[in-house]
């Protein structure tokens, strides 16, 4: 199979405190593992990517966690931040294909 | 950095009507371009896949027939969604993607947003 399962589906949490956000996916072929943040209205953008050659990937208050034997991957934020309260999506692409397999997204809110 | 530019932004046209929307990579060679939909309260589905020297892919449930795509070079796609209904409403994105050393990433353009009446 293809699916890439997200959760939680909404995430509130208070400004300061970290956001975890899950996903898992059913091909073992998969080797890219890109996250995208879309705002109301806006386009998704890339914030952060993983590779299957690595295990973690952090940049700028954003951590991302691969676990291939458990074919999950995570992105955790940390100090989370009014600005952070988006939509967050991630995905899954495969070695031998070009395209990448989306969660159903998370709604994440940020409040003071 | 890769910009992807998609127009229009939104577009509202009659039921039974059609649109065409148009991706723009610039700055890069898009050697493959990728259309998603985005429809109310869901994720993104795949449309179809282009990639240069290739055949479009489309994806169970969507047609050529219903979203005809063209690809004539490394920096513009179009699609267009003939006969459209009220269920191909939503978000539609072109993701552009360049092959630059080992890069994977998926760029997408602003979207096209469309209401059908």
């Amino acid at each position: 199979g293809e699916q890439v399962e997200q959760l939680p589906s909404i995430l509130r949490v208070q400004e300061g405190s970290s956001a975890s956000i899950n996903c898992t996916y059913e091909n073992s072929a998969s080797n890219y593992f890109p996250w995208y943040k879309q705002e109301p209205g806006e386009n998704p953008k890339l914030i952060i990517d993983i590779r299957s050659n690595m295990e973690r990937k952090q940049t700028q208050g954003l951590i991302v966690l691969l676990d291939k034997k458990a074919k999950r991957f995570s992105l955790h934020i940390t100090d989370t931040q009014p600005g952070d309260s988006a939509m967050y999506f991630c995905a899954a692409r495969t070695s031998s294909g070009q395209k990448l397999v989306f969660g159903q997204g998370t709604i994440l809110k940020v409040y003071l | 950095g890769a910009l992807v530019y998609q127009y229009p932004r939104r577009t509202i046209c009659k039921s039974g009507t059609s649109m065409r929307m148009e991706c723009q990579a610039v700055g890069f060679q898009a050697t493959s371009v990728a259309w998603y939909r985005q429809s109310p309260q869901k994720t993104f589905e795949l449309i179809a896949l282009s990639t240069v020297n290739s055949a479009i892919k489309y994806e169970q449930n969507f047609t050529q027939e219903k979203f005809p795509i063209s690809h004539p070079n490394l920096s513009f796609s179009s699609m267009t969604v003939l006969n459209a209904y009220l269920e191909d409403r939503g978000l539609y994105l072109c993701g552009a993607r360049r092959d630059w050393g080992a890069s994977e990433t998926l760029y997408f353009g602003s979207g096209t947003r469309l209401t059908v009446l």
